[in-house]
């Protein structure tokens, strides 16, 4: 089946400093990714779309130079909250649609999720 | 805006006691999907359901699209332990044409042994 990694699967940092997560599609080609934020016992935040040679298109209220997105290969897209703050604390989960599937396929592989601490 | 809607937002059962989970979209849709995410863990697919009055089954999960496409249930006969996590609806954002989902807000389910 369709395997999504991400990497790293929890970070620390200090408040002030920058983190980047890494999310690859490692068995299909993902033109598309799709970034969400998870609070406890809440649901997915879709966060902003990635897409694969352009802009990230992101959702309202979602800063764009915050959480900086580059989708520069068919497998692989990074997420980097630049200048984290305690409030950016949070999951962070990535997903993948496989193109291989057909237009009408809307289904998402997720990655396991990134867990940021900032202090 | 699109919503989706779930209820209940939580469900705890003995184990081997039936569960449904109901998800409500504010629009039709052209498709809807269910995703289930164990504690600790991440979504994982389950199905999507395309057709009206789809019902589809994956042993002891009976997953069915109303006939207005608006509305989907999923159901578990006797549930196991292994059925606990929260099951999450989602259904094509309206008007977008790069597959994002609008996802419910989950049924979290608990199963006492």
């Amino acid at each position: 089946g369709a395997v999504v990694s991400q990497h790293p699967s929890w970070v620390i940092c200090k408040s002030g400093t920058s983190v980047k997560i890494e999310c690859r599609s490692l068995d299909f080609q993902a033109t598309t990714m799709f970034w969400y934020r998870q609070f406890p016992k809440q649901s997915l935040m879709l966060m902003a779309t990635s897409n694969e040679g352009s802009k990230a298109t992101y959702e309202q209220g979602v800063e764009k130079d915050k959480f900086l997105i580059n989708h520069a290969s068919l497998t692989l897209s990074t997420l980097t909250v630049t200048s984290a703050h305690p409030e950016d604390s949070s999951f962070y989960i990535c997903s993948a649609r496989d193109e291989g599937l057909g237009r009408g396929t809307y289904e998402q592989y997720f990655g396991p999720g990134t867990r940021l601490t900032v202090t | 805006g699109q919503q989706v809607m779930q209820i209940p937002q939580y469900q705890h059962v003995q184990e081997g006691e039936d569960f449904t989970t109901y998800c409500n979209s504010s629009t039709t849709l052209s498709n809807i999907q269910w995703y289930k995410q164990r504690p600790g863990g991440h979504p994982v697919f389950l199905i999507q359901l395309v057709k009206s009055g789809e019902v589809k089954k994956q042993k002891r999960l009976t997953f069915q699209f109303g006939e207005a496409k608006k509305n989907s249930s999923l159901h578990i006969t006797a549930t196991q332990t292994t059925d606990v996590g929260t099951y999450f609806c989602a259904g094509p954002r309206s008007g977008a044409g790069s597959y994002q989902l609008t996802f419910g807000k989950g049924t979290k389910l608990s199963v006492i042994p």
